[in-house]
């Protein structure tokens, strides 16, 4: 079974400027969930979707920040513009919908590094 | 407001001896927690859970503790491999917010053969 998959891995670019991350979840995962990890932080949720509903953005910057899941599918995190505190891993994750649970496991991408100079 | 919190950042440990990794938390709605281990350049990948109906959870290497009137977590690894050398997360989440996760800061464990 395919992992989340995220690209790209490594993204510099200059404050002001835009920058958008894609994710692919596993197969089949209906919940799809945006990650900040700062450098030192443990990962901080930024917005998380239930096919291509929003089920909690309460702490995406909405000024700058913006996700999209169209499709119910892959997903896009969009910066516009960027400021130095951006700086940090974005992580991607996913998790089935089990209806005899409450909990269900989230998957983890490998991440995309963003150094904002 | 850092609702779960690893207090120490780093642990060294002798290949064959036990480690032990802390975790608080402020949050007494908590009722799942899981320790999420992660290599660099890696995405976290899920070790073990326990529920808050439990106070230990054991998956051989690998136990969980969890002391709820503490507030306190702690993940025990026996013996320590050098391929246990990683940054732990510990996480916590409450049935009343569904899957919202919330993270510690990790405590990067290093393994001396």
């Amino acid at each position: 079974e395919a992992g989340v998959a995220q690209s790209p891995r490594y993204k510099i670019i200059e404050k002001r400027q835009s920058v958008a991350f894609w994710c692919n979840p596993i197969s089949g995962h209906a919940t799809l969930y945006w990650y900040q990890q700062i450098l030192g932080q443990g990962p901080k949720l930024l917005i998380q979707f239930q096919n291509n509903g929003v089920v909690d953005d309460s702490q995406l910057p909405k000024d700058r920040f913006s996700a999209e899941r169209l499709k119910g599918v892959d997903s896009t995190l969009k910066i516009q513009p960027a400021k130095l505190e951006d700086s940090a891993v974005y992580l991607c994750a996913s998790s089935a919908t089990s209806g005899s649970s409450w909990y269900n496991e989230q998957f983890f991408g490998p991440g995309t590094r963003l150094t904002v100079l | 407001d850092q609702q779960v919190k690893q207090n120490s950042p780093s642990l060294s440990v002798q290949e064959g001896r036990i480690s032990i990794l802390n975790c608080d938390y402020t949050n007494s709605m908590f009722d799942y927690f899981l320790w999420y281990k992660k290599y660099p350049a890696e995405g976290p990948t899920f070790l073990i859970s326990i529920s808050s109906i439990k106070d230990k959870n054991e998956d051989g290497r690998f136990t969980v503790f969890l002391n709820k009137s503490a507030k306190h977590l702690s993940l025990h690894i026996v013996p320590s491999q050098p391929g246990d050398s990683a940054v732990y997360f510990c996480a916590a989440l409450s049935s009343n917010t569904g899957n919202q996760f919330y993270f510690g800061t990790g405590t990067s464990l290093t393994v001396i053969p």
